[in-house]
């Protein structure tokens, strides 16, 4: 089962800030099979990137994600009030999906 | 437009089983997997496992292998997951969502959440 690992915990930045979140895995994913949720209180999660780098359709393009193999990024490059929640990786490359531990992105 | 609409809130005792539906609207049934995944309070998401509408394939998060059942119908364009014998470490909210494609993937379209309570 692949591990993902994300940082940090918690991240505490005013608005306006560019918000840089990390996921690794435990081993190369295939064909970059990363996606990045966001999770507000009492909601369901709502993906905003698949396939290390496409934004899903009506995701803002101040969110961006990148990276290969083991190593990726989701970045916020100017948070807005509605982007204060938490961030989760999920792999699906292999036949068993896993989800990162979260990210929760705070207001400072 | 794309629906899924679980069933109620439920409240169960250790040891019982509990089946939660997903019933999907707005898409060829038939054509997209569905994912399980649950968040216990406070915590993170939790990949439970997926099946293919298709041809009812399935795959499940090791933790749950022998207690974890996932199943569809598709003359009603529903999807079902039932946890058997279960403990308080399964309190969670279980949503249901909609594979990108037939394979197991991610998630565009959720359900709305039932939560599931396990207490004595």
């Amino acid at each position: 089962e692949i591990v993902l690992t994300q940082s940090p915990g918690t991240l505490s930045l005013s608005p306006g800030e560019r918000a840089t979140l990390s996921c690794r895995a435990s081993q190369s994913l295939i064909s970059s099979s990363l996606a990045w949720y966001q999770q507000k209180p009492g909601q369901a999660p709502r993906l905003l990137i698949f396939a290390t780098s496409s934004r899903a359709t009506g995701i803002p393009d101040r969110f961006s994600g990148s990276g290969s193999g083991t190593d990726f990024t989701l970045t916020i490059s100017r948070l807005e009030p509605e982007d204060f929640a938490v961030y989760y990786c999920q792999q699906y490359g292999s036949s068993v999906g896993t989800f990162g531990q979260g990210t929760k992105v705070e207001i400072k | 437009q794309v629906h899924l609409v679980q069933s109620g809130a439920e409240v169960k005792k250790p040891g019982a089983s509990v089946k939660v539906s997903c019933k999907a609207s707005g898409y060829t049934f038939t054509s997209y997997g569905i994912n399980w995944v649950r968040q216990a309070p406070g915590q993170g998401l939790e990949w439970m496992g997926w099946i293919s509408v298709h041809n009812g394939n399935t795959n499940y998060a090791q933790n749950l292998q022998g207690r974890v059942a996932m199943t569809t119908d598709t003359s009603t364009n529903t999807a079902y997951m039932e946890l058997r014998s279960l403990t308080s470490d399964d309190t969670a909210v279980y949503y249901c969502a909609r594979s990108c494609s037939g394979n197991s993937c991610y998630m565009i379209y959720w359900g709305q959440g039932t939560p599931v309570t396990v207490s004595s």
